[in-house]
């Protein structure tokens, strides 16, 4: 089955705990992104991915790292987690560019930085 | 740069009747549009996009689209609603010039009534 699988679906940490969100996706996609969804607020982009090693900021990177050391996976850092990163987290892949056909996204990670 | 705008934060209808969700965008250039869906505990679904030709989209589960460039919107409609309908739906705006970054509307809670 063609997924985006994030790992894990919920998550509580305290302030200044490093921690890692995984991402992998199995549809060979060059495109990833990860974004940040909030009340009233919608779907933010933190970073993208055009493909290995290609990584630029979104509208919202302050406070994350990515990588992309593989095609398929697309990790989500926070080195010191503050309580206004507590929010719940997506990650997407496209064939293309998200804009042209749209994302495969996945379930979510919920965060609760306390 | 685009906006997206989403009027209606939370629209209940009723099972069986028919329903709009509205939205509205900004952009100084040409645009692709989609509709994302999202049901409780999931990630986003696209149910639809429009990328160019006819105004009118059909997606999947009974909805459909028209873009209307002069009014700058793109309303989602479906005839007639299902318990099953009920989630959060996003439109979002991509413009083509710069497809890779697509901005998010802040969503439309969908509540079907039995």
């Amino acid at each position: 089955e063609a997924q985006v699988t994030q790992n894990p679906r919920y998550l509580i940490t305290v302030t200044g705990k490093k921690l890692t969100v995984t991402c992998s996706q199995n549809m060979n996609h060059e495109y990833m992104s990860w974004y940040r969804q909030d009340p009233g607020l919608g779907l933010r982009q933190i970073y993208y991915s055009m493909n290995v090693e290609v990584t630029d900021k979104g509208d919202v990177p302050e406070g994350y790292k990515v990588s992309r050391k593989e095609k398929r996976n697309f990790p989500l850092i926070l080195e010191s987690p503050s309580p206004n990163q507590t929010s719940l987290y997506f990650c997407a892949s496209s064939a293309s560019p998200g804009g042209l056909y749209g994302y495969t996204f996945g379930s979510g990670t919920r965060l609760t930085v306390v | 740069a685009q906006s997206v705008t989403q009027l209606d934060s939370q629209v209940p209808v009723f099972e069986e009747a028919p329903v709009e969700l509205r939205c509205n965008y900004s952009s100084s250039v040409s645009v692709y549009l989609f509709w994302y869906v999202q049901y409780p505990n999931q990630g986003l679904q696209l149910l639809l996009k429009y990328l160019s030709g006819s105004t009118l989209v059909k997606g999947i589960n009974g909805f459909e689209a028209e873009f209307n460039k002069s009014q700058t919107s793109f309303h989602l409609r479906k005839p007639s609603v299902h318990i099953s309908d009920t989630a959060e739906y996003f439109c979002a705006v991509s413009s083509k010039t710069s497809y890779d970054k697509v901005i998010f509307g802040p969503g439309t809670s969908l509540s079907v009534i039995p």
